[in-house]
């Protein structure tokens, strides 16, 4: 069965720091993979998805990055965060309809 | 674009009581149509689904038909519980390539005992 895990579950930062959350997934191979974000009280926001190694497709302007070096590895970076990014980030990964997600990273900036 | 409109919140019901949430979408074509759960301090978990029109998914309890005439997909459960507390969102599936999901603004349901 697919499995995906994220690392951190929790991180405080202050302003102006970088980030990297990190998010593999198990028992699938060449999944569509996913990150959303949601803000406190608020719905998601889908910020990047990738079908493929090296192919990321940004769906909102902002400072933040992702990449996918491996088949099933998915990361989100900031060079230097701002108030504005807390939130409930969530990586999620799919090959049909469904998508499955995985526990999610609590960042809160300071 | 695509989008899903969700019944604002929070809803809160006593045990035993009918569940509806509502929610209808704007999409091209023919999205696949899913309800997610999020209980508290988790990860979504999907739901149920339908892939196309008349379908009713069901999972736990919970029903939702895809009704393309009314363009709906509406959240039932015939007797809540208090473990069924939780942020319900309502998504479709659009037909890109990468399968994008659009999401509801999601609905808190508090049940009480």
């Amino acid at each position: 069965s697919q499995t995906i895990h994220q690392w951190p579950a929790t991180l405080v930062q202050p302003v102006g720091s970088p980030l990297s959350l990190e998010c593999t997934v198990e028992g699938t191979s060449n999944p569509n993979l996913y990150w959303y974000r949601q803000a406190a009280g608020r719905g998601l926001q889908l910020l990047f998805y990738s079908v493929g190694i090296g192919q990321i497709s940004s769906e909102v302007p902002q400072n933040l990055s992702a990449s996918r070096p491996q088949d099933r590895q998915f990361i989100l970076s900031s060079k230097k965060l701002l108030l504005s990014d807390s939130g409930f980030y969530l990586c999620a990964q799919g090959q049909s309809y469904e998508q499955y997600f995985g526990p999610g990273t609590r960042l809160t900036v300071t | 674009g695509d989008s899903v409109t969700q019944m604002e919140g929070p809803v809160t019901l006593s045990e035993e009581a009918f569940l509806t949430i509502n929610c209808t979408y704007t999409a091209t074509g023919y999205p696949s149509l899913f309800w997610y759960v999020q209980y508290p301090g988790e990860g979504l978990q999907l739901l149920l689904k339908a892939t196309k029109a008349d379908d009713k998914g069901s999972n736990k309890g919970f029903e939702a038909t895809y009704r393309k005439e009314t363009t709906s997909f509406h959240l039932e459960k015939g007797s809540v519980q208090v473990s069924d507390s939780a942020v319900y969102f309502c998504a479709l599936s659009g037909r890109g390539s990468a399968r994008q999901l659009t999401f509801g603004s999601g609905t808190q349901l508090t049940v009480l005992p």
